[in-house]
Order: structure tokens, then C-alpha cells, then sequence
């Protein structure tokens, strides 16, 4: 079992290139999310999912799609990247909405554009 | 907007002393809260949730909630030196979008051997 993966670990852009960074659960979780970190911040909610075929935007989504066509896959697509995006990006999933569920992170993606 | 505000510290204590870190939030509505701990250069894992007033223990670690006062700690007992990370606070409202977690910025802890 190996909970939420990520690729890539590491990644360095260009300015103005794009990307794609994926997600995939093995858990049969309904919700996804992405989340970015800045550093000495806490996270910050940029897409989530409800389930395949439903997405929705976080606290701060610009710059940045999302799809989900899968229960298991959620990718995150950076389309002009811009230095404000140098980031880690963590991906997270959860079973249910019921109060206590868990959110289960993957080990993140480091990006920094340059 | 609603927020979640933490004392970024960093916080240091003495190996087996007591931890203590603080966090408020500003949204009343908030339904439960968790602790998630998380080590430099790698992801948040969950430490524990609360979301009834009053004490919650888990081996070495206790969540405290008061909702009146809209102020959830999280206590280490006997602290250990890889107790060191940095600690999130993150609260979940009440309603619609209520799976959506807001974090704060985060307390580091160092624990001194």
C-alpha cells in the first residue's frame, strides 16, 4: 500500500515553461487536494476534488488547472510558469468529509522557477 | 477570510520537559482541529484531531480545545530530541466545504538533548 505518490521529487523550470506534476492515491479516497508551501508558511489550498470529474478551486488557484478523470489520479498543471510558483506542492487525500478524517499527504514536489 | 494564527517560534526545551504549543483561529463555525507534524524537507503527518471541548491524550501527546476561547494546544510530555520538527495546527469549519483544511504558519519545536 502505498498511499499518495508524487512525481516528480524535484524540478527546476524556466519562466514561462510548463509542467504537469502528478498525484496518485491507492486508498479509494474520494477527496484530493494540492497544497502549496512557501517557505516558514503554512499550507495553502490550491484545488481540490470531490470525487472523479469534480474539481474546485482552493485559496489560491491562479496560475494553476487541475483535472481528475480517475478516483486515483489528481495532476496539477503549472501552464506559464512564473517565479511566484517556486514552491513545494503536496498532494493529499481523505476517504469521507465525516469530522476527524484524516488528510494523508504525499512526500511533495519541490519546483523553483527560475 | 479565516484563519488560523500560531507562535512560529522557534520553541526550545530541555529533553523530558513539557512541550506546549499554542493556536487560535478566528472562525467559530470551526468543526475540528488537528495536529500535524512535520519534519524539515519532508510531508505533515497527522499527530491527532480533536473536536469536543476538553482534554484528548494519545501516548505522549495531548490536545486541549476550548471553543469559548477559539484556542487549541497540543502538550509533549517527557519531550524527546526527535520530537524536533515543525508542528501545524489546521482547522476544519462546519458546512458546506468542510473537508477543506486551513493551516497555520507553524511552531518549530527543538528539543535540546
Amino acid at each position: 500500500n502505498a498511499g499518495v505518490t508524487q512525481t516528480p521529487k524535484f524540478r527546476i523550470l524556466k519562466i514561462g515553461q510548463s509542467m504537469t506534476l502528478q498525484c496518485t492515491q491507492d486508498m479509494n479516497h474520494n477527496y484530493m487536494y494540492w497544497y502549496r508551501q512557501d517557505p516558514g508558511m503554512g499550507l495553502k489550498l490550491i484545488y481540490y476534488s470531490v470525487g472523479a470529474g469534480i474539481t474546485d478551486k482552493g485559496e489560491v488557484p491562479n496560475g494553476y488547472n487541475v483535472s481528475r478523470s480517475t478516483t486515483e489520479d489528481f495532476p496539477l498543471r503549472l501552464e506559464l510558469a512564473a517565479p511566484s510558483q517556486t514552491s513545494v506542492y503536496f498532494c493529499a487525500s481523505s476517504s469521507t468529509d465525516e469530522v476527524g478524517d484524516t488528510q494523508y499527504f504525499g512526500p511533495g514536489t519541490r519546483l523553483t522557477v527560475l | 477570510q479565516k484563519e488560523v494564527e500560531q507562535n512560529s517560534g522557534p520553541l526550545s526545551v530541555p529533553e523530558g520537559a513539557i512541550a506546549s504549543l499554542n493556536c487560535t483561529y478566528s472562525d467559530r463555525g470551526s468543526q475540528s482541529f488537528f495536529w500535524y507534524r512535520q519534519y524539515s524537507g519532508k510531508s505533515p503527518e497527522l499527530i491527532m484531531f480533536i473536536y469536543s471541548n476538553g482534554d484528548k491524550e494519545d501516548g505522549r501527546f495531548t490536545a486541549q480545545l476550548n471553543k469559548a476561547s477559539q484556542y487549541v494546544s497540543l502538550l509533549i510530555r517527557d519531550s524527546q530530541p526527535s520530537d524536533s520538527a515543525t508542528y501545524l495546527c489546521a482547522v476544519r469549519a462546519r458546512g458546506a466545504g468542510s473537508y477543506q483544511l486551513t493551516f497555520g504558519k507553524g511552531t518549530k519545536l527543538s528539543v535540546i538533548p
